[in-house]
């Protein structure tokens, strides 16, 4: 079985900018989390969709938004890109809403300049 | 949000068992406890997790006090490879987000 793959690994964009972020689930995986990590800290919940409806959503402001697709691939876009924005973002997949454990992704390093 | 605190590092030699403690003094009943670690570079990983009876399996065993305030994951047999940051994540049954902390950095020396 596959695991998460995330694309791109690593990004460079400008304040700003816009920026799209892509994530393929774990076969047989419905529901797909976003975490933020930036340097030195413990991953931040985005949000959390589940057969591509929005179940759950973290202290991050509307320039964070997300898809999920109905083969439960996802996107994260990110709109007006700020410095602070730079981080590590993992993506996450897991059957029956992580009751028995989420596959996480090796992230999509982002950096703002 | 329920939260828990775990020391900041911990070191341990090879082949030794390694006992990572983790408090969790506001757990309510719904609430699973979740560890996962992240090795250097890569995503978090899955570990184990429980509600209430210790559990064991391929990777590590987990023990759960009697009062469910404190938990304890424990590797039988530290390798070089096991050289990660242990989160300890309380979980609510009905479903939701992980809400990681600091996590204890583990190292291990040969």
């Amino acid at each position: 079985e596959t695991g998460v793959t995330q694309s791109p690994t690593h990004l460079i964009k400008t304040r700003g900018q816009q920026v799209t972020l892509r994530c393929s689930s774990q076969s047989g995986h419905n529901t797909v989390s976003w975490y933020q990590q930036a340097l030195g800290q413990g991953p931040q919940f985005i949000f959390q969709y589940y057969r591509e409806e929005e179940n759950g959503r973290g202290n991050f402001p509307p320039r964070f938004s997300g898809l999920q697709f109905p083969n439960y691939s996802s996107e994260l876009n990110v709109n007006a890109l700020e410095l602070d924005d730079s981080a590590l973002y993992l993506c996450a997949s897991s059957s029956g809403q992580g009751t028995y454990g989420y596959t996480f992704g090796s992230g999509t390093r982002l950096t703002v300049v | 949000d329920a939260k828990t605190t775990q020391p900041n590092s911990m070191e341990s030699n090879e082949e030794e068992p390694v006992h990572l403690p983790c408090n969790h003094s506001t757990i309510s009943g719904t609430d699973y406890i979740h560890w996962y670690r992240q090795l250097p570079s890569q995503g978090p990983e899955y570990v184990i997790h429980g509600l209430t009876s210790n559990v064991n399996n391929r990777m590590a065993s987990l023990a759960i006090a009697e009062d469910r305030k404190s938990s304890t994951l424990i590797l039988h047999r530290a390798t070089l490879r096991d050289a990660a940051v242990y989160y300890c994540i309380l979980r609510d049954v009905i479903g939701g987000k992980l809400i990681f902390g600091q996590g204890t950095e583990l190292s291990v020396k040969p």
